[in-house]
């Protein structure tokens, strides 16, 4: 059973460009989460989606928008990059049915910012 | 708003050990609580998990945590430690509807051959 999957692993992007990160939820899982984990911090919570829609957003700005299909799988987007925006990415997925709390992490995408 | 204080940045034991982290959290009901552990460069993998009723949760690794309502703390154990253990700890909350996890910002563990 493959877990959260995320793509690319790494990337390096230059300021005022734009960038697309991927994410493949654990199987079975229909819900996907995005945070942003800066270094040194804990991550924090960018946006959760869930049937194709964004369900709750946590307090970052509109450049960070984001995407789920219909195989559940997600995209996050980010606009007019700035430096500090050079961080580890996590995709979480979980399950929105009863006892589905727990949510599994991929492996992260390392985005540089220059 | 849910909240999550991890006091310990960085702890030091040796080898066979026993280990506590800190976690105290801030929500108004009961909470659902977890535990993730990050090796470096890698993703969170969950450790434990507290919904609801025993307050002392096991883990995998040898983990267990403790929720003790009354003093909002949420703290990990571990009887042993193996070198193995070394890495970054976070205590995590998620409250009633609220579906999103708010984090610490970790405990980072060394351990000592």
């Amino acid at each position: 059973d493959a877990g959260v999957t995320q793509s690319p692993t790494h990337l390096i992007k230059t300021r005022g460009q734009q960038v697309t990160l991927r994410c493949s939820p654990k199987s079975g899982h229909d819900t996907v989460s995005w945070y942003q984990q800066a270094l040194g911090q804990g991550p924090q919570f960018i946006f959760q989606y869930y049937e194709e829609e964004e369900r709750q957003r946590g307090n970052f700005p509109d450049r960070f928008s984001g995407h789920q299909f219909p195989n559940y799988s997600s995209e996050l987007n980010v606009n007019a990059l700035l430096l500090g925006d050079s961080a580890l990415y996590l995709c979480a997925s979980s399950f929105s049915g009863v006892r589905g709390y727990e949510q599994y992490f991929g492996p992260g995408t390392r985005l540089t910012v220059t | 708003a849910q909240s999550v204080t991890q006091p310990d940045i960085h702890i030091t034991v040796s080898e066979g050990a026993s280990l506590e982290l800190r976690c105290n959290y801030s929500y108004g009901a009961t909470p659902y609580l977890f535990w993730y552990v990050q090796s470096p460069g890698q993703g969170l993998q969950l450790l434990l998990k507290y919904f609801s009723g025993d307050t002392l949760v096991q883990g995998i690794k040898g983990f267990e945590a403790e929720f003790k309502r009354s003093q909002s703390s949420f703290n990990l154990r571990k009887p042993s430690v193996h070198w193995s253990d070394a890495a970054e700890y976070f205590c995590a909350v998620r409250g009633g509807t609220a579906s999103k996890l708010t984090f610490g910002t970790g405990t980072r563990l060394q351990v000592t051959l």
